[in-house]
C-alpha cells in the first residue's frame, strides 16, 4: 500500500539553527509534492511545491529538495526563529493533471529562544 | 484576493444528531472544492472534492455526504452523526488542473457526545 512518512517525534532545535524535515513515501511514483505549515486550531497554509523534475526549490529561509531514486524530500529551515514552531504537513500528487493530494501526519518543529 | 469561510469554529452535537457544515470561497470562480478531516494522531484525510457544481466525488465509504450547490459553496452534511464522525474538518479550494496549492479555511472542531 501506498504510505508517506514523517518523523512522529517533535523536533526541538535552538534558534538560529537549521531545521531539517523528512518526508519519505513508498508504492508512490509522485508527480510533485508540496509542503504545509499548520498552526494549532488552523488550517495548512501552502508552503513551497516542488516536481519531480525538480531536485531543490528555494523561498526565502525555506528550502526543499525532492530525490526520487531516495523517494524522499528534505524541507529545510535556516536562521529558524521561535515563530517557525508548528507541525510541518508533506503531501504528495501523483500526476501533472487533476490529481487530489495525500498528506502525511506531519512532523512538530519546535524552536526554542 | 480570494478567501475561504467556514462556519462554525466549533460544534458539539450529540450522537445520531444531523449536520451541516458550510464553506463558501470568495474572489474566485470555478475552484476545486474539497473536503478534509483530520483526526487526533491522524494525518489529513480527503472526504470529498469536487470539480464544478453538482459534481461531487468521494473517497472514503463513510456517514458523510456533500454538496456544491453552487459554483463556491460546498457542504458537508450527514443525516446521524456517529462518535467517530467527531474530528477537525477543513474546506479547501484550489484552482485548475495543474498542481496548485490547496487553500484551507480554518475548520470546523466538531465534537460529536
Amino acid at each position: 500500500s501506498q504510505k508517506i512518512e514523517q518523523n512522529s517525534e517533535a523536533l526541538n532545535i535552538q534558534e538560529g539553527k537549521t531545521a531539517t524535515l523528512t518526508c519519505n513515501y513508498t508504492n508512490y511514483s509522485p508527480a510533485y509534492l508540496q509542503w504545509y505549515r499548520q498552526d494549532p486550531g488552523r488550517g495548512p497554509v501552502f508552503l513551497l511545491l516542488i516536481r519531480e523534475n525538480e531536485k531543490e526549490k528555494r523561498k526565502e529561509r525555506l528550502k526543499v529538495t525532492f530525490d526520487t531514486t531516495l523517494k524522499q524530500s528534505l524541507f529545510h529551515i535556516t536562521a529558524s526563529q521561535p515563530a517557525d514552531s508548528a507541525t510541518y504537513l508533506c503531501a504528495l500528487s501523483l500526476n501533472s493533471g487533476y490529481s487530489t493530494l495525500t498528506f502525511g501526519k506531519g512532523t512538530m518543529l519546535l524552536v526554542s529562544p | 484576493s480570494q478567501t475561504i469561510h467556514q462556519w462554525p469554529a466549533t460544534l458539539v452535537q450529540p450522537v445520531g444528531s444531523p449536520l451541516s457544515l458550510e464553506c463558501t470561497v470568495e474572489g474566485t470562480s470555478n475552484p476545486n472544492l474539497y473536503w478534509y478531516r483530520q483526526a487526533a494522531g491522524r494525518g489529513l484525510q480527503l472526504l470529498f472534492y469536487s470539480v464544478g457544481i453538482g459534481q461531487i466525488s468521494s473517497e472514503v465509504p463513510q456517514n458523510l455526504s456533500a454538496s456544491r450547490p453552487q459554483d463556491r459553496q460546498f457542504i458537508l452534511s450527514s443525516k446521524k452523526l456517529l462518535l467517530s464522525d467527531s474530528g477537525f474538518y477543513l474546506c479547501a479550494w484550489s484552482l485548475g488542473q495543474g498542481p496548485s496549492p490547496l487553500h484551507f479555511g480554518n475548520g470546523t472542531r466538531l465534537t460529536v457526545t
